[in-house]
């Protein structure tokens, strides 16, 4: 069976512009992760959802960070308004519930020139 | 807040040489503690894990053993290969229902034939 997947594998954008990041966990799979992994760092939690809500935000770091899950499979995180520090991967993991064993996707490489 | 701490990288051995790669914690409560384990060009994957004091996780050759008394989740394997060159990372999970992993800053291992 296919594994978390994630789009666009690389994004290259200019500051102060809208992206998306895309996120397909496992089927069937309940509760999706968002983490943050910047060069030279191990990721860092930003949001997790239990089915279609976002159980624990806490970790976005402002307002520009938003992330929706509206059918409870797909997610999609959304950062408006780009800075050059937002450049990281962005690592999306799932599991078939919460407190199973996380799976990770690939990532998606976003640059901010 | 949760913190993990693990030796810097990158650590080079010979192939068939004793591997140790140290991790310590800071936590609330009783964390479950993890390996994760990030081969070239691939995601994150679970290595291994350990729930409560004095578990031993292992996987594929790799140990460890949650030590509550020195806070530590150290990594062991007895005889490295080439294709364990890899980034480790040692991560937690807060106990008490929280989902979100903890990681250190990873472990850049490269092993020479």
């Amino acid at each position: 069976g296919a594994g978390v997947s994630q789009t666009p594998s690389n994004k290259v954008t200019e500051k102060g512009k809208y992206v998306e990041l895309r996120c397909d966990p496992i089927s069937g799979h309940t509760a999706l992760y968002w983490y943050r992994q910047s060069l030279g760092q191990g990721p860092e939690f930003l949001i997790y959802f239990q089915g279609t809500g976002a159980a624990d935000d806490s970790g976005l770091p402002n307002d520009r960070f938003f992330a929706v899950r509206p059918e409870g499979s797909v997610s999609t995180l959304k950062i408006q308004r780009t800075e050059r520090g937002d450049s990281a991967v962005y690592l999306c993991a799932s599991s078939f519930s919460l407190g199973g064993e996380q799976f990770f996707g690939p990532g998606t490489r976003l640059t901010v020139l | 807040g949760d913190s993990v701490t693990q030796m810097e990288g990158p650590v080079t051995l010979s192939e068939e040489a004793f591997l140790t790669i140290n991790c310590t914690y800071t936590a609330t409560g009783y964390p479950s503690l993890f390996w994760y384990v990030q081969y070239p060009g691939e995601g994150l994957q679970l290595l291994l894990k350990a729930t409560k004091a004095d578990d031993k996780g292992s996987n594929k050759g790799f140990e460890a053993t949650y030590r509550k008394e020195t806070t530590s989740f150290h990594l062991e394997k007895g005889s490295v290969q080439v294709s364990d060159s890899a980034v480790y990372f040692c991560a937690l999970i807060r106990s008490g229902g929280y989902q979100k992993v903890t990681f250190g800053t990873g472990t850049k291992l490269q092993v020479i034939p």
